[in-house]
């Protein structure tokens, strides 16, 4: 099993959509986690935190379950502009950032 | 605040020949990293250095792969000889503490032909 799963996608959705993505790890000592955003060719860039009580940043929302170890994101009111490759990333203190192999959005008009 | 700096943008070279990258991180970040990313998949972690000392490289291809941070700055990301299968995009990263969030500069498209 890989360290890092995510969903395969491509996901195409409209735009307005609501759509949600999801990332499980194996190593249950993960003690953070990550959405990075990677638009394509162009280096990924840090999208957000995921914290134990979930988060929300405008139309992002993350979420953490522990005991499922599963990461989730969501996008609300997708925009053209959210087109990209996310990526989730965990780690373990003292350890190393492992990347999933990304997950790809496509928002059609 | 300047970002990550990476240079040369792309290269292109024949199997079995050298190639370097260079890599200049976010001031005070202590933390670096080289990572591979091959068309298709996430970024995978070659090596890992705290200041100037290596962390982790157990993913580094020693036998071709050599990366080095001397006074603990700019790194350099060499491998030599290349082979085929080294074609891929090679992002650098700094954080200012290992376990924080990194940064990542805009990637060394590398083709081997």
């Amino acid at each position: 099993r890989k360290e890092v799963e995510q969903d395969p996608g491509p996901f195409n959705v409209p735009e307005g959509a609501t759509v949600a993505f999801n990332c499980t790890y194996s190593n249950s000592a993960s003690q953070s986690f990550f959405w990075y955003r990677q638009d394509c060719r162009k280096e990924p860039k840090l999208l957000m935190s995921v914290y134990s009580s979930g988060n929300e940043d405008g139309r992002f929302t993350a979420q953490l379950n522990r005991a499922s170890q599963y990461i989730s994101l969501l996008i609300r009111d997708s925009k053209l502009s959210d087109s990209a490759t996310y990526l989730c990333v965990v780690n373990s203190y003292g350890q190393n950032f492992v990347f999933g192999p990304g997950t790809r959005l496509s928002v059609l008009p | 605040e300047a970002g990550v700096a990476q240079s040369p943008r792309y290269k292109i070279i024949e199997k079995r020949q050298s190639v370097a990258f260079w890599c200049n991180p976010i001031s005070g970040h202590a933390t670096l990293y080289w990572y591979q990313q091959i068309l298709g998949q996430g970024p995978k972690l070659l090596i890992q250095f705290q200041n100037n000392g290596v962390v982790d490289d157990s993913q580094l291809p020693k036998d071709r792969f050599s990366a080095e941070r001397l006074k603990g700055v700019d790194s350099t990301l060499k491998i030599q000889p290349a082979k085929l299968e080294d074609s891929a995009v090679y992002l650098c990263a700094s954080s200012l503490i290992r376990d924080q969030p990194q940064h990542f500069g805009d990637g060394t498209r590398l083709s081997i032909l």
